[in-house]
């Protein structure tokens, strides 16, 4: 069991809004602004996509932003693209470790 | 252009030892903390072990605590994972990720390499 709870899968048609959640606790998700999302898709390395809840890196579209509201993050993704479709995972710090979710399969039907 | 490159993984028996590597280029190595993720086979993600760039901060995993150690080389721009007494359950592919675990933001990651313990 994941420390962080996402849902196990989402979907989407092309053009739409997608969001993924991540939910955890006031002593990880929480209690720090330091949330990241990973776009992993099938046989490749996980990439960064988000990081301290809501900035992009250098190169990440901006159709992809972070929020947080209390002890759950979440990530949309407006203008649903094919190349979207992969699994997803938030990821936070608490107290001397990294926890991650389990997962998020998007489809881009 | 960053690169970080894992090796050293392979098929072992379980309570045998393994040593992974990752070489890193393209950035100044000695000025980054250093991470080890790993991820069983259609599983998710599962953080491993960190270390500060002068090697003084290091923490780890309880799954892994006590049979792992991360070390790191800067003259050699080198990250390392000793593996001992593994276990069926450290089957995953281990991948290297830069960045301060602190703030839980691997900005770059290697392709990684997979690790089997098997009978």
């Amino acid at each position: 069991q994941s420390a962080l709870t996402q849902p196990a899968s989402v979907s989407g048609s092309p053009g739409q809004s997608i969001t993924i959640s991540c939910t955890g606790t006031s002593s990880d998700v929480g209690g720090y602004n330091y949330v990241s999302w990973y776009q992993q898709h099938p046989g490749k390395a996980p990439k960064l996509m988000i990081y301290e809840v809501s900035n992009r890196p250098s190169g990440v579209p901006d159709r992809f932003s972070g929020s947080k509201s209390g002890n759950t993050a979440s990530l949309t993704i407006s203008g649903l693209q094919a190349e979207d479709e992969a699994d997803y995972y938030c990821s936070s710090y608490t107290s001397s470790k990294v926890v991650f979710g389990g997962g998020t399969k998007l489809t881009v039907l | 252009e960053v690169q970080l490159v894992e090796s050293g993984g392979g098929l072992v028996k379980p309570g045998g030892s393994l040593r992974l590597s990752c070489a890193a280029s393209g950035f100044t190595f000695s000025s980054y903390s250093m991470n080890w993720v790993r991820q069983a086979p259609g599983k998710g993600l599962e953080w491993v072990s960190s270390i500060s760039s002068s090697s003084s901060y290091i923490y780890y995993a309880d799954s892994v605590k006590g049979r792992f150690t991360i070390s790191r080389d800067n003259a050699k721009n080198s990250l390392y994972l000793q593996m001992n007494s593994l276990r069926a359950e450290d089957t995953a592919v281990y991948y290297c990720a830069r960045g301060r675990f602190t703030t839980a933001k691997f900005d770059y990651w290697g392709q990684g390499t997979l690790v089997t313990v098997s009978s």
